[in-house]
């Protein structure tokens, strides 16, 4: 079966300070791979896509970037944190069926 | 404007009532409407979709879409305490597979049912 896997699940960090959340599936290849921000009361706000190794969609412009290294892992990244990066970031992926499978989030304080 | 508006409640209901959720969006190119349960602290899960306008019924839960006025709504009959959480909407234009995880979600309305 396929699994999801998202660390860590809490971070503080101060303003300036750089950023790495990882995320890894198991149990499928090629899967297309997704990072959302969740900011309180405003819903899932998707970040990046990636349907392969090395391609990366962004969707709306910020401080953050994405990796994908490997088929199945999938990195969220900054180089200095603002304060309104703080929410809970969450990694989802799918493949060829209308489910979207997210791991279980890392809440994100910027200090 | 959102494309999807979602009111986020806290909508609270004793034990047994029906929750009726709802959802407006202004995309017209939406064809799958899906509805996502999101416990405290946790990524959230698929409870079901519907393709373009009808019903759809999974046991206790119950989605509606009607494309015509672009209101899509979820029932949950019988109501439990483990029910409490919150409710996303969310859903994608019709297209290629690889744009499946590419979702517009709502605000997500939490649900509180008390025993």
């Amino acid at each position: 079966s396929q699994t999801i896997h998202q660390w860590p699940a809490t971070l503080v960090q101060p303003v300036g300070s750089p950023l790495s959340l990882e995320c890894t599936v198991e149990g499928t290849s090629n899967p297309n791979l997704y990072w959302y921000r969740q900011a309180a009361g405003r819903g899932l706000q998707l970040l990046f896509y990636s349907v392969g190794i090395g391609q990366i969609s962004s969707e709306v412009p910020q401080n953050l970037s994405a990796s994908r290294p490997q088929d199945r892992q999938f990195i969220l990244s900054s180089k200095k944190l603002l304060l309104s990066d703080s929410g809970f970031y969450l990694c989802a992926w799918s493949y060829g069926n209308i489910e979207a499978f997210f791991g279980q989030g890392t809440r994100l304080t910027v200090v | 404007q959102k494309e999807v508006e979602q009111d986020p409640g806290p909508l609270s209901v004793p034990e047994g009532a029906i929750v009726s959720l709802n959802c407006t969006y202004s995309n017209s190119a939406f064809q799958y409407f899906m509805w996502y349960r999101q416990y405290s602290r946790k990524g959230p899960e698929l409870l079901m979709y519907t393709y373009s306008s009808g019903n759809k019924e999974d046991g206790r839960f119950t989605a509606q879409v009607d494309k015509s006025s672009k209101y899509i709504s979820l029932f949950i009959r019988d109501s439990q305490p483990s029910d409490s959480a919150t409710y996303l909407c969310a859903m994608t234009p019709e297209g290629l597979t690889d744009s499946w995880g590419k979702l517009q979600f709502g605000a997500g309305t939490q649900v509180v049912v008390t025993p």
